[in-house]
């Protein structure tokens, strides 16, 4: 089935230190891919969104993610995490256009902690 | 400014009672979604609406319905034949061509 997959559930990281948020998914040609931020109790903020064109892309925040058509990934980054980036992150895909009515599929998330 | 605006954000429903959730945008988008969010299973889509008058099922529709009479509304009933209903729903919204979907800041729907 085709799929959008976040393979880490929860994550912890110290804060300074480095952050990468795994994303794949299972399309036969390039999805739109984008990663999503959400604090506890709120909506969704988009971090960055890619369609085509540079496959590393800038976000908000200081992320940013790089899509690796080899291995089907879109990867979120981030050199120096900070104590507010404590969140859930999805992962999302917009499938390759057909008759779905662009409909977003979300990965499960990965709930990020920072200790200090 | 622009945004969606989700109301109420608690809402409590009783037993056999059918609930309506407010979803409001003033992005001048077309489409708009309804999402349920449960811990552990990200977002699953429940409707879609690409222009007014028009709806699609999503995923999990069954106890479920919607209306589209206006482009800034789309409002979702939970009805009494959605047996467990307890969730966090989102509504987001969009422009034609896959852009990015804007997101309310959801409805924390429970059982009394």
């Amino acid at each position: 089935a085709q799929s959008v997959t976040q393979p880490d559930i929860h994550i912890t990281v110290s804060e300074g230190a480095s952050l990468e948020l795994r994303c794949n998914y299972s399309y036969g040609a390039t999805p739109y891919l984008f990663w999503y931020v959400q604090s506890p109790g709120q909506g969704l903020q988009l971090l960055l969104k890619y369609f085509s064109g540079d496959t590393l892309v800038q976000g908000i925040k200081g992320f940013e993610a790089e899509f690796k058509r080899s291995q089907s990934s879109f990867n979120l980054r981030k050199p120096s995490v900070h104590w507010s980036d404590a969140a859930e992150y999805f992962c999302a895909v917009v499938p390759p256009p057909s008759n779905t009515g662009n409909q977003f599929y979300f990965g499960t998330g990965t709930s990020l902690t920072v200790i200090p | 400014d622009g945004g969606i605006t989700q109301s109420p954000k608690y809402l409590f429903r009783k037993e056999g009672q059918n609930v309506t959730l407010s979803c409001e945008q003033n992005l001048n988008h077309d489409a708009m979604y309804w999402y349920r969010q449960d811990p552990g299973q990200g977002l699953r889509l429940i409707y879609y609406s690409q222009i007014v008058n028009d709806f699609q099922k999503g995923d999990i529709a069954e106890g479920y319905s919607v209306s589209r009479e206006k482009k800034e509304s789309f409002p979702l009933t939970v009805t009494s034949a959605q047996k467990n209903p307890t969730a966090f729903y989102l509504c987001a919204s969009s422009n034609q061509g896959s852009t990015a979907q804007h997101f309310g800041d959801g409805t924390r729907l429970s059982i009394l």
